[in-house]
Parts: structure tokens; sequence; C-alpha cells
């Protein structure tokens, strides 16, 4: 079975601080995908990034960055000089694809200051 | 392109009554997935329809039941509602295998929720 664990539950941090959210999973499948998805008051869940099992490159997108490493099964996120907009949960996922369900990690809470 | 959208955004019912959901995915897209949010067990699965077909399902009493129209729209049902079916009903639709968007079709975008608070 797939599990994905965030250990934060919840960070606070002042604005413009660098901030790591943490995702670790597990899966004896050798092809699956990974996500992160914001989730703000409105409840909404944004889709943020979908990284392939075969494919380890990093990626940033502006003040977004994402570290996948396999060799510790880490899929973390970072936001570079966070501003009170990025409060919000913040969720890791993974599928195995096909019609597999998302298998969500509980969560992490980011609450930026200003 | 308009996003997931889901009707209606918040439902108080009472214990025992049934209750409908609607979820109209984004124009294109032939997948439809569900989900249950609540403090206590985070976000689960509840089922998959993809061309009027459900395609998985997770591991929800029967009570919880879905389709999935000609035009990709589902609903869900849930019937003899109980407290604890309180929660935040989230949808979601994916890209189809082929389409040349640029998006990969295990992305899932979700609507904003139906609020379903029974008492």
């Amino acid at each position: 079975a797939q599990k994905v664990t965030q250990a934060q539950t919840e960070i606070s941090v002042v604005e413009k601080e660098d901030v790591t959210l943490d995702c670790v999973y597990e899966t004896r499948d050798t092809t699956y995908y990974l996500f992160w998805y914001k989730q703000p008051p409105s409840g909404e869940l944004v889709f943020l990034i979908r990284r392939n099992s075969f494919d380890e490159q990093n990626e940033i997108s502006g003040r977004y960055s994402w570290n996948f490493q396999k060799s510790t099964s880490s899929f973390n996120f970072t936001i570079t000089a966070s501003q009170v907009v990025d409060s919000a949960v913040y969720f890791c996922a993974l599928t195995l694809g096909g019609f597999q369900k998302l298998v969500f990690g509980t969560g992490t809470r980011l609450l930026v200051s200003p | 392109k308009a996003g997931v959208t889901q009707t209606p955004r918040y439902l108080i019912k009472t214990r025992g009554q049934q209750v409908t959901l609607s979820c109209s995915p984004i124009s294109g897209h032939r997948s439809v997935s569900w989900y249950q949010q609540t403090p206590g067990q985070g976000l689960q699965f509840l089922f998959e329809y993809f061309s009027e077909t459900q395609r998985n399902k997770g591991n929800f009493p029967g009570r919880f039941s879905g389709r999935q129209f000609s035009n990709s729209r589902s609903e869900m049902n849930v019937s003899t509602l109980e407290l604890g079916d309180s929660a935040l009903y989230l949808c979601a639709s994916r890209p189809n295998w082929g389409q040349t968007s640029g998006r990969s079709a295990y992305e899932q975008y979700f609507g904003p929720g139906t609020r379903l608070t029974v008492t």
C-alpha cells in the first residue's frame, strides 16, 4: 500500500523567511507520481506541481522549489521569501497512475505573519 | 477554461436524510473523482468515474454512491446520513490521455467543494 507522511503539522514563519515543507512517501512500485497541493481557507485544493518517479530533476517556479530524492523517498517543497498569501494548508500526494486514487498526507498548515 | 464547479457549496441536512452533490468537470475532461475531507480522517478517496463507468472505489459503505452522465458531469449521493458524514466533499477532474495541453492525465484539478453538515 502507498503512504505519504507529512510530519510537520504546523509551521509558523515571519514574512520573507524561507520555509521547507517535508514529504516522505512509501510505495513498492517503480512508477508513481507525486504532487503538491495548496488549500487556502476557501477550501479548494490548488494544484502546484507533479513529479514523475522517473524524473528526479528538481524544479523551481518563482519563489517555489521542489526537491525530489528517490534515495530518501522524499519530495520536499521550499518557499523562498514567504508572503502572507502563502498561508494555507499544503498537501503532498502520491498516485500510481491509471485509475489509482490519490493518497494524501495529513497536510502541513503554514502560517506566515507580517 | 472554467474550472471544476460544485453545487451546492453548503448544505445542512438532518440525520437519516439523503443528499445529492453535483460536480461539473473542466470542459473536455472525462474523468471525475470524489474525495471526502474531515479533520479526523483527512482526505479520503470515494470513487472515480470515467466515461460514465466507475473505475475505482474507496473504502466507504454502500450508502455512498455516485454516477456520471454522458456530458461527464457527476453526482454523488449519500443516503441515510450520519453525523460522521459531515465533511467537505471535493470533486476533481483530470485531462484525458492523449490530450496535448501540456498537462499530465494524472494531474487532478479540484473544485471548491461542498461543505455538508449533518445535524
